[in-house]
């Protein structure tokens, strides 16, 4: 089977850097996303890894261990539209993304 | 705009009505998901339909019917839905074993 664990929630402050991890049991892989999702919008695309490393783009960052099953998401300059659910999930090549339960991030002042 | 659109945003049915969510892309993808997503639960993938064939269907109950004819859109046919099928609908899209998908801005039901 395959499954993904992230935290629940996670509150930071404004112009801070939060680190949201995400580790992930599966019987195949190719890459680990993120997606945010703001309340009552749709889950949006933030970054994809196949490859072990940091991919940067802008404020966010991704990172990816292969041999640890593990990556994060990190967002530095935190601002307060940050507040939204980031989900992790894994593709396994044939079978469509499986998901993570989603972090709730809360960003205050 | 993520170039997949939902209708209805909002859908109030009765336990015995029969309804239809609709779902459009505009991205020249292949494949077309639905998933549903209810509070404190992880996204459900409910059906998959790659190049119009549905390819997964993940124990759903046959009160939700899925419908294919094109690769542009999809539609998710609901009849004598139970409360608890109360959530949000999110349709998306993705080339066939892409590493991205692309979803809607969600269809939110509510059965009484």
């Amino acid at each position: 089977g395959q499954s993904l664990e992230q935290p629940s929630e996670v509150t930071a402050v404004e112009g801070a850097i939060v680190q949201i991890n995400c580790t992930y049991q599966t019987s195949g892989f190719y890459g680990l996303s993120w997606y945010q999702q703001h309340d009552g919008g749709a889950p949006t695309f933030l970054s994809y890894n196949a490859l072990d490393g940091l991919e940067e783009t802008g404020r966010f960052s991704s990172f990816l261990s292969r041999s640890d099953s593990y990556g994060y998401l990190l967002l530095q300059e935190l601002q307060m539209k940050d507040s939204a659910s980031y989900f992790c999930a894994v593709n396994s090549g044939n079978t469509p993304l499986v998901f993570g339960k989603g972090t709730r991030l809360s960003v205050i002042a | 705009e993520t170039g997949v659109t939902q209708t209805p945003r909002h859908l109030v049915m009765g336990m015995t009505n029969k309804k239809s969510l609709k779902c459009e892309q505009h991205l020249g993808h292949n494949a077309m998901y639905w998933y549903k997503q209810s509070a404190k639960k992880p996204l459900e993938l409910m059906f998959v339909y790659s190049l119009e064939e549905r390819v997964e269907n993940n124990s759903v109950p046959s009160r939700f019917s899925p419908e294919c004819p094109n690769s542009s859109h999809l539609f998710l046919h609901l009849h004598t839905l139970q409360p608890e099928d109360s959530a949000l609908y999110l349709c998306a899209s993705s080339q066939r074993h892409g590493n991205t998908i692309y979803f809607g801005e969600g269809s939110w039901l509510t059965v009484v």
